[in-house]
């Protein structure tokens, strides 16, 4: 149980266009996800806390308008980033809250290049 | 000072050895505590979760919670090249404004050769 799934995996657009992100809690209702990214040889870095039907809360220094997140559902949120540029390259996982606990479950993550 | 520190490592094994694995914390309110493996290019996945001071064992894993002195750590016994990975530790308050969220480690690169 607890699964967590991330599409797509990996993707690589042009500088300007506007790449989505989907995380999908497979087995079980997630009021809330989180997205984070992750460079190199480094931890994770939250980036936003998305509770289902209302507005993410972002971490300070993340810009919401380029970092769009969406909570439409118990099973599904998104993550659009807009506008892509190089340095925002990086490898974006997202992980789901189960029930009333900490414990979070983390999706397999997505590899973004922006050419 | 950062809430949650790891030693990066790397750290470099045999295959069969005892791993010891440590994070040190200074957020006295932090009470539930876990342990996450990253594979290369994936997401984390979660280990082991414990609450408040304490031993869990789970396998070939033990995770211990020292709460009197922050401190925590993951034990792998007969360690595997499968073992072969990153582990990060997380650990949240559980309550307030930040119900949810983790706090990580950097992460220690564990290395088990055959």
């Amino acid at each position: 149980g607890a699964v967590v799934s991330q599409h797509p995996s990996r993707v690589i657009c042009k500088s300007g266009t506007s790449v989505k992100i989907e995380c999908r809690s497979l087995d079980f209702q997630a009021t809330t996800m989180f997205w984070y990214r992750q460079f190199p040889k480094q931890s994770l870095m939250l980036m936003a806390t998305s509770n289902e039907g209302s507005k993410a809360t972002y971490e300070q220094g993340v810009e919401k308008d380029k970092f769009l997140i969406n909570h439409a559902s118990l099973t599904l949120s998104t993550l659009t980033v807009t506008s892509a540029h190089p340095e925002d390259s990086s490898f974006y996982i997202c992980s789901a809250r189960q029930g009333s606990t900490d414990t979070q479950y983390f999706g397999p993550g997505t590899r973004l290049t922006v050419l | 000072q950062k809430e949650v520190e790891q030693d990066p490592g790397p750290l470099s094994v045999p295959e069969g050895a005892i791993v010891s694995l440590n994070c040190t914390y200074s957020n006295s309110a932090f009470q539930y505590f876990m342990w996450y493996r990253q594979y290369s290019r994936k997401g984390p996945e979660l280990l082991m979760y414990t609450y408040s001071s304490g031993n869990k064992e789970d396998g070939r894993f033990t995770a211990q919670v020292d709460k009197s002195s922050k401190y925590i750590s993951l034990f792998i016994r007969d360690s595997q090249p499968s073992d072969s990975a990153t582990y990060l530790c997380a650990m949240s308050t559980g309550r307030g404004s930040t119900l949810g969220r983790l706090y990580f480690g950097r992460g220690t690169q564990l290395t088990v050769w055959p």
